[in-house]
């Protein structure tokens, strides 16, 4: 099973920006499907972004688009997130999940990210 | 990106049964199903079932999963103080080529 760490959370001023990652281990990470989900304190999941396993495809939700941009590094079996132009609404526990089929089948256990002045 | 519908809100008593919805339309939950995905306060999602209604190994045989046209249901039969936690579906969605969630549902075992 792979096991997966996120790193890079803290605090940030609007505007700013922040490098998220999320190393993998106990498995092997290429050819998975990668995924960001994040959680506002008090509120429900809300998915971020993604990334294919088999072609590198990225995928957005509408409120990071232009924003934020999803990568990896196969032979770092890294996930990353570059999250540009913070904004208060992006605060929240950010979580990487691997990808089976559709599903997100395994987490991490998150990384806290607190956009204020 | 809109959606899917649970109910906020839960109760159900100790060694009861309790069956969760989530409801979407044909472009997710209607397509291809939901996945579960269980949460303790403070700590991780957990996957309970795939979309097509299997469960992850280590997953208790008290849960199963369904669905019919644009509804999907989790049953959790035999509650136990440890079923108390915060339940979220969720599916693909093909017309906005993004990943949904439910708002979450917080079940409570009396």
């Amino acid at each position: 099973e792979v096991q997966l760490l996120e790193s890079g959370g803290g605090l940030v001023q609007p505007g700013g920006s922040l490098r998220l990652s999320c190393a993998a281990s106990g498995s092997t990470f290429a050819g998975y499907s990668m995924s960001w989900v994040r959680q506002a304190p008090g509120k429900g999941l809300e998915w971020v972004s993604a990334i294919s396993g088999s072609d590198g495809s990225t995928y957005y939700a509408d409120s990071v688009k232009g924003r934020f941009t999803i990568s990896r590094d196969n032979s770092k079996n890294t996930l990353y997130l570059q999250m540009n132009s913070l904004r208060a609404e992006d605060t929240a526990v950010y979580y990487c999940a691997l990808v089976a089929g559709t599903d997100f089948d395994n987490w991490g256990q998150g990384t806290l990210v607190t956009v204020s002045a | 990106q809109a959606g899917l519908t649970q109910p906020p809100s839960v109760s159900k008593g100790l060694r009861q049964t309790a069956t969760l919805t989530c409801t979407g339309n044909s472009n997710n939950v209607g397509n291809q199903g939901a996945a579960w995905l269980q949460q303790h306060q403070g700590h991780p999602p957990k996957l309970l079932a795939y979309r097509n209604n299997n469960r992850p190994s280590g997953i208790s045989e008290r849960l199963s999963a369904s669905w019919s046209g644009n509804t999907a249901s989790l049953t959790i039969t035999g509650l136990q103080p440890e079923d108390e936690a915060d339940y979220y579906c969720s599916a693909w969605d093909s017309s906005l080529s993004a990943w949904v969630f439910g708002g979450g549902t917080k079940l409570t075992v009396l």
